[in-house]
């Protein structure tokens, strides 16, 4: 069975500071995409960051980058420079590929806070 | 371009009662799939819809169902609620949910609170 594990159920972070959020997977899967979303208080969750399996370079986008190691199926999050705005619950989460379905399964998350 | 609408964005209903939640995915969207999120489960995957048909089902029973319309635009019901339906069902839209679009825009989600 595929599972995601977040182990960090809150994090917090100062200002300007760097953190990383962990994210490990389980599956029996070669092909795959994984991602990162955040879920502010205004529930909507958005695509923070994503990775496809295949490719060994780690994605970033602005101030996320992810740090993917497939072989110890792990997938964690930096957030550099964080802000304020930053503070959120984070999801990691995992698609099987190829696939003709839109089944994401996520972890527990994790709630991060930024300190000003 | 508009983005996933969920409605209503509050609801309360008395167990045994029944429900119908609305998604209206980004206009071009043809995949549509639920979620359940609840403090104690997290996120968990109720089925998705493309095209009008269910594509795909997670592990919930038969009380919970769904379809989609023409205009893609989704509906799930909840018949028999039980207090442990009380959670927010979040959906999210893709183009086709295939390898060329696999990011899904989630809506804000309905909070359904069971009395």
């Amino acid at each position: 069975a595929q599972t995601v594990t977040q182990s960090q159920p809150e994090m917090s972070v100062q200002e300007a500071e760097t953190v990383t959020l962990s994210c490990t997977y389980d599956t029996s899967e070669s092909d795959y995409y994984l991602f990162w979303y955040k879920q502010p208080p205004s529930r909507q969750m958005i695509l923070v960051i994503r990775q496809e399996a295949y490719k060994q370079q780690n994605a970033t986008e602005n101030r996320f980058s992810v740090n993917f190691q497939k072989a110890a199926k792990s997938f964690s999050l930096k957030i550099s420079d964080s802000q304020l705005g930053d503070a959120a619950m984070y999801f990691c989460a995992y698609r099987i590929l190829p696939s003709n379905t839109g089944k994401l399964i996520f972890g527990q998350g994790t709630t991060l806070q930024v300190k000003p | 371009k508009a983005g996933v609408t969920q409605t209503p964005r509050y609801l309360i209903k008395t167990r045994g009662q029944q429900v119908t939640l609305s998604c209206s995915p980004i206009s071009g969207h043809r995949s549509v799939s639920w979620y359940q999120q609840t403090p104690g489960q997290g996120l968990q995957f109720l089925f998705e819809y493309f095209s009008e048909t269910q594509r795909n089902k997670g592990n919930f029973p038969g009380r919970f169902s769904g379809r989609q319309f023409s205009n893609s635009r989704s509906e799930m019901n909840v018949s028999t609620l039980e207090l442990g339906d009380s959670a927010l069902y979040l959906c999210a839209s893709s183009l086709d949910g295939t390898e060329l679009n696999y990011g899904y825009t989630f809506g804000s989600g309905t909070r359904l609170t069971v009395v």
